[in-house]
């Protein structure tokens, strides 16, 4: 049974441009989750989708934006890209409707320069 | 009121000592409190959660304890491992049906042989 995966692992990008990261959940689970991690703190969540629609969003600005797909995978983009911006991109995938645990990517480790 | 605050930033114990973890929290209204333990270069995992239920809750040689008047939990490592140096992330969660994790900043543990 496979876990999450993202790709790519690294991505390098320059100021300005525009990114796109991936997700496939979990075998089983329909919502996703992405969260931005900074080096040296604690992962910020980003939204979430279930059923191919945003359900909750963090304080992120609109230059973030993502979609969920039939097969529940996922894609998150970031527009206009940020020095700031530079972090590890986590996805987490879960089971809407119920309290239980997210479990999370290795993330996709992106440099804006 | 969204912020969850963890201590020590960082924690070097001896191989069989005991490692202690703090968080607190201001929202009441946060009903799930996991904790993650985190490897360079990967995502976070979880290493177990409560519910303000119950006051303690161990698995293995992780346990949680639960202080829901203070509005403050803690994680204990018993018999510390060097396979336990990692970075640890307390959460919280409300029971709204679509999960959002707010995390703490982290502690580097490190556990010298």
């Amino acid at each position: 049974d496979a876990g999450v995966t993202q790709s790519p692992t690294h991505l390098i990008k320059t100021r300005g441009q525009q990114v796109t990261l991936r997700c496939s959940p979990k075998s089983g689970h329909d919502t996703v989750s992405w969260y931005q991690q900074a080096l040296g703190q604690g992962p910020q969540f980003i939204f979430q989708y279930y059923e191919e629609e945003e359900r909750q969003r963090g304080n992120f600005p609109d230059r973030f934006s993502g979609h969920q797909f039939p097969n529940y995978s996922s894609e998150l983009n970031v527009n206009a890209l940020l020095l700031g911006d530079s972090a590890l991109y986590l996805c987490a995938s879960s089971l809407a409707g119920a309290i239980n645990e997210q479990f999370f990517g290795p993330g996709t480790r992106l440099t804006v320069l | 009121q969204q912020q969850v605050k963890q201590s020590p930033q960082s924690l070097i114990v001896q191989k069989g000592g005991i490692s202690i973890i703090n968080c607190a929290y201001e929202n009441t209204a946060f009903d799930y409190f996991p904790w993650y333990q985190q490897f360079p270069g990967k995502g976070p995992a979880l290493l177990i959660a409560i519910r303000p239920d119950v006051s303690e809750k161990k698995e293995g040689r992780f346990t949680i304890s639960f202080n829901k008047s203070a509005k403050q939990f803690s994680l204990h490592i018993m018999d510390s491992q060097p396979g336990d140096s990692a970075t640890y992330f307390c959460a919280a969660a409300m029971n709204t049906g679509f999960q959002k994790l707010v995390f703490g900043t982290g502690t580097r543990l490190l556990v010298s042989p």
